[in-house]
């Protein structure tokens, strides 16, 4: 099986840096995703991690270390249109087009 | 760009009644997705399709059905609702290519059974 553990809530201030983790366990997964989803709107993609290291895309970095079980979404000078809930989720062993989804991190950005 | 439709933002029913959700995805994608979301237990598999006619049982599948007569189309069926039914409901599509399974998500419905 496969279970993904998240942090349920944080909050940090507008312009800072957050780092939100994601650990998991499981026997083995094709990639690792990102989804942005704020209050009463559907999941956006963020990011995917197939190897192991560090992918930037402006304001957002994600990363991925298969041997320690663990990823991380890094958000850089952060906006009050931040606020969301953020979740991690990987591509379902069994099937490529699968995926399991953590239950989310809920992040409050403060002015 | 993707877009995935879903019929209805906001619906009402009562216990018992048979409820259709509709999900329309204009991208000619092969995978079909139908989860549930609940506050504390994230997103959870419904049922999904990897093709026309096809289905497959997800992580939550009793109390529901699903039908995919056409590709475009993937419908979620409650052959009688229940308030435990109550929830918000999300359609998502991925492509079978390429080297991501990104799977994109509709609107959501937001379901509650009184």
């Amino acid at each position: 099986g496969q279970n993904i553990d998240q942090p349920t809530e944080m909050t940090a201030t507008e312009g800072a840096i957050v780092q939100i983790n994601c650990t998991y366990q499981t026997s083995g997964f094709n990639g690792l995703f990102w989804y942005q989803q704020h209050a009463g709107e559907a999941p956006t993609f963020l990011s995917y991690n197939v190897l192991d290291g560090l992918e930037e895309k402006g304001r957002f970095s994600s990363f991925l270390s298969r041997s320690k079980g663990y990823s991380y979404l890094l958000l850089k000078e952060l906006q009050m249109k931040d606020s969301a809930s953020y979740l991690c989720a990987l591509t379902g062993y069994s099937s490529a087009s699968k995926i399991i989804f953590g239950s989310g991190t809920r992040l409050s950005i403060r002015p | 760009d993707v877009k995935v439709t879903q019929s209805s933002r906001y619906l009402v029913k009562r216990t018992g009644e048979k409820v259709f959700l509709e999900c329309v995805q204009d991208m000619d994608h092969e995978n079909m997705f139908w989860y549930r979301q609940d506050p504390g237990l994230g997103l959870r598999l419904i049922y999904f399709s990897y093709d026309v006619k096809m289905k497959e049982k997800g992580d939550i599948p009793e109390g529901y059905s699903v039908s995919r007569e056409k590709k475009e189309r993937f419908s979620l069926i409650l052959e009688s609702a229940s308030t435990n039914q109550t929830s918000m409901y999300l359609c998502a599509s991925s492509s079978e290519e390429g080297s991501t399974d990104t799977q994109y998500f509709g609107p959501g419905t937001r379901l509650t059974v009184l």
